[in-house]
């Protein structure tokens, strides 16, 4: 099946600082998900990019398809994005989900 | 939109009990729902895909005996643990999934069952 993998696994910011994710992916998708889970385990949903680029507020991300990889901006992070933060990719037509390593993300004051 | 709600949110039982875990899509009908498990400072792993009046699918590894779903409708789902033990001691994530406007099969997650089996 599918790997996923994330990078960095651990990441450690000041506030207001940005930061990058990465997520690569060993096959062609046909879904890609960026989720931010927070301390109590729920799941939140980011985006949904199996390609090109979409941006939610200070957030933003990028899926290149062709080179199986996508990448998470955080801008002006706060301590509030504290958290894990996985992607997740489905291939083959499928919608089975195959979740990363996850990095987790702390934002210091 | 696109909540989905799971019931309870933590249950601690005894070994040898059963346990029942709810997944409700509240405002959208789910085509499919999907259980997950994931064990401390680790990611998810894909327990079973559930379609509403058909039998789960199971991934490999895990008990089809042991860890029973039910998808009786189209906004609910259930995860039976039979016969639980310390080991089944896991936090367990719903999700469920439609296809959207985009025919995108996007998934929505519930908050979570941590489960405690002492």
């Amino acid at each position: 099946g599918i790997q996923v993998e994330q990078s960095p696994p651990d990441l450690i910011l000041q506030e207001g600082a940005n930061s990058t994710l990465r997520c690569n992916f060993s096959d062609s998708v046909n879904n890609l998900q960026w989720f931010h889970q927070n301390p109590w385990g729920q799941l939140i949903n980011l985006f949904y990019i199996p390609s090109g680029t979409k941006q939610n507020g200070r957030l933003s991300a990028t899926t290149v398809a062709t080179e199986r990889y996508s990448l998470l901006y955080i801008s002006s992070s706060q301590t509030t994005d504290s958290g894990v933060y996985f992607c997740a990719a489905t291939t083959g037509g499928g919608n089975k989900l195959t979740f990363g390593t996850g990095t987790q993300l702390k934002v210091e004051l | 939109g696109a909540v989905v709600s799971q019931h309870p949110s933590w249950v601690i039982c005894k070994s040898g009990t059963s346990v029942k875990i709810e997944c409700r899509s509240l405002d959208f009908q789910a085509t499919t729902m999907f259980w997950y498990r994931q064990f401390p400072k680790q990611s998810l792993m894909l327990m079973a895909t559930s379609n509403e009046g058909s039998k789960a699918t199971y991934e490999q590894g895990v008990e089809k005996d042991k860890f029973l779903i039910n998808h009786a409708s189209l906004t609910l789902s259930t995860l039976t643990v039979t016969s639980a033990h310390p080991e089944d001691s896991s936090f367990y994530i719903c999700s469920a999934s439609t296809s959207g406007s985009r025919g995108t099969w996007e998934q929505y997650f519930g908050p979570g069952t941590r489960l405690t089996v002492t």
